[in-house]
């Protein structure tokens, strides 16, 4: 089945500064990716996602990157913002209903 | 639209006590997930359903069982609980394995 892999586990940057988190997954059969944003006590959120044929997807601060060959995608985030702060969870699947596999997540810390 | 919902939100079961998670949604989503999420950790798939009167294992399906009758509602029931099942319970739909996961509020379980 489909592992997914997340780094770091936490990150601290300075406000104003950008942040990159990475995510690697085993299943060439997986075709889409999604981000998560987690705050405290709340439930998972849907920030961006990405589809196996884009490279790369924007929304406004917020980016998203794909490498089909490498078997790699990731997060990134310029001009952090304290309301950035959350557990960033990573997500990896294919169309047939039996892998939907989360990475560990990784706790972003941005301090004033 | 109230989207995902799940009650109750907070229990405190005995070991060996039984109980039915309750979720439902109103988007008409074929797909629904259950997922448990232990303190400080990811999300880990507990059982899905691809629609209604389909059922299939995730990661960690042991101590649990899942129904789905009717489109809407995708109960969770535990039976003999244990002190390794205190965490907290997101249900989540979505159109297919392709699309977007909206998660309910989640329920907190104590095992004691």
């Amino acid at each position: 089945g489909e592992n997914v892999e997340q780094h770091p586990s936490t990150l601290s940057v300075q406000e104003g500064d950008s942040a990159v988190i990475k995510c690697t997954y085993s299943d060439s059969a997986s075709n889409y990716f999604p981000w998560y944003k987690q705050e405290l006590g709340k439930r998972p959120q849907l920030i961006i996602d990405i589809r196996s044929n884009v490279g790369e997807k924007k929304d406004q601060r917020i980016a998203v990157t794909l490498n089909k060959t490498a078997k790699h995608f990731s997060l990134h985030i310029t001009e952090t913002q304290p309301e950035d702060s959350a557990v960033y969870f990573c997500a990896a699947s294919d169309n047939y209903g039996q892998n939907f596999v989360f990475g560990p997540g990784t706790r972003l810390s941005v301090l004033p | 639209n109230a989207g995902v919902t799940q009650t109750p939100k907070f229990r405190i079961l005995k070991i060996g006590q039984s109980m039915t998670l309750q979720c439902a949604q109103d988007m008409n989503h074929n797909y629904m997930y259950w997922y448990r999420q232990d303190p400080g950790m990811g999300l880990k798939l507990i059982y899905y359903s691809v629609g209604a009167g389909i059922t299939d294992k995730g990661e960690v399906p042991n101590g649990y069982n899942v129904s789905r009758s009717t489109t809407e509602d995708f109960p969770l029931r535990l039976e003999l609980a244990a002190p390794s099942q205190t965490s907290v319970y997101f249900c989540a739909s979505s159109w297919d394995n392709s699309y977007e996961q909206y998660f309910g509020p989640g329920t907190r379980l104590t095992v004691t």
